[in-house]
């Protein structure tokens, strides 16, 4: 089966920074790679997502990239501010009509110091 | 449009005892998934529905776990028998049938006395 692993487990930056989070999968097949955000106590909210025909999706601050041929991608976050503080997860699956599950990365812990 | 609903938020259960979970889609999915996060760790698949069909469950432990999602009415996961190993959040989430576009509810902690 799939299996994500994602770099760093913790990462603290100061405000304006910027932030580079890393996941690698190891399923050649998979091709969709959602990125979320769990504040404490909250479900996992989705922040960007990619499909891999496609290698690079931005939405305002936040950026994802895609490298299939090695298999991994990355969230890219500019001008970080204290809100991002968050765990931070990436995941995989093969996207099918009929729905599929996600292999998750085991977290990043993203602390924004003021 | 409301967002995915689990309840109960918090459940507290001893040891024995059944635990039942609920989960409501968003307005137009047709797919729910349940995952489990042990404390500070990610989180891992267990069971994929449509209604009234189990698609995938090979996440779900053999015994004491079961899930249904029926014509009418929410998702339920049930857990027999529950021991101190349960205690954990469970995740719902719900997709359209098109996209994996996965959308998460806000969990239900249950914990295991």
């Amino acid at each position: 089966g799939e299996n994500v692993e994602q770099h760093p487990s913790t990462l603290s930056v100061q405000e304006g920074d910027s932030a580079v989070i890393k996941c690698t999968y190891s399923d050649s097949a998979s091709n969709y790679f959602p990125w979320y955000k769990q504040e404490l106590g909250k479900g996992p909210q989705l922040i960007i997502d990619i499909r891999s025909n496609v290698g690079e999706k931005k939405d305002q601050r936040i950026a994802v990239t895609l490298n299939k041929t090695a298999k991994h991608f990355s969230l890219h976050i500019t001008e970080t501010q204290p809100e991002d503080s968050a765990v931070y997860f990436c995941a995989a699956s093969k996207e099918e009509t009929s729905g599929s599950r996600l292999t998750f990365g085991e977290g990043t812990q993203l602390t924004v110091n003021p | 449009n409301a967002g995915v609903m689990q309840n109960p938020r918090h459940l507290v259960r001893r040891r024995g005892q059944e635990a039942r979970l609920r989960c409501s889609p968003m307005k137009g999915h047709s797919h729910v998934y349940w995952y489990r996060q042990l404390p500070e760790e990610g989180l891992k698949f267990m069971v994929y529905l449509q209604k009234e069909n189990i698609i995938d469950e090979s996440g779900m432990p053999k015994e004491r776990f079961s899930a249904e999602f029926p014509k009418e009415g929410p998702s339920i996961l049930r857990i027999q028998q529950v021991v101190r190993g349960d205690s954990a959040a469970y995740f719902c989430a719900s997709s359209t049938y098109i996209l994996n576009e996965q959308f998460f509810g806000p969990g239900t902690r249950l914990t295991v006395l």
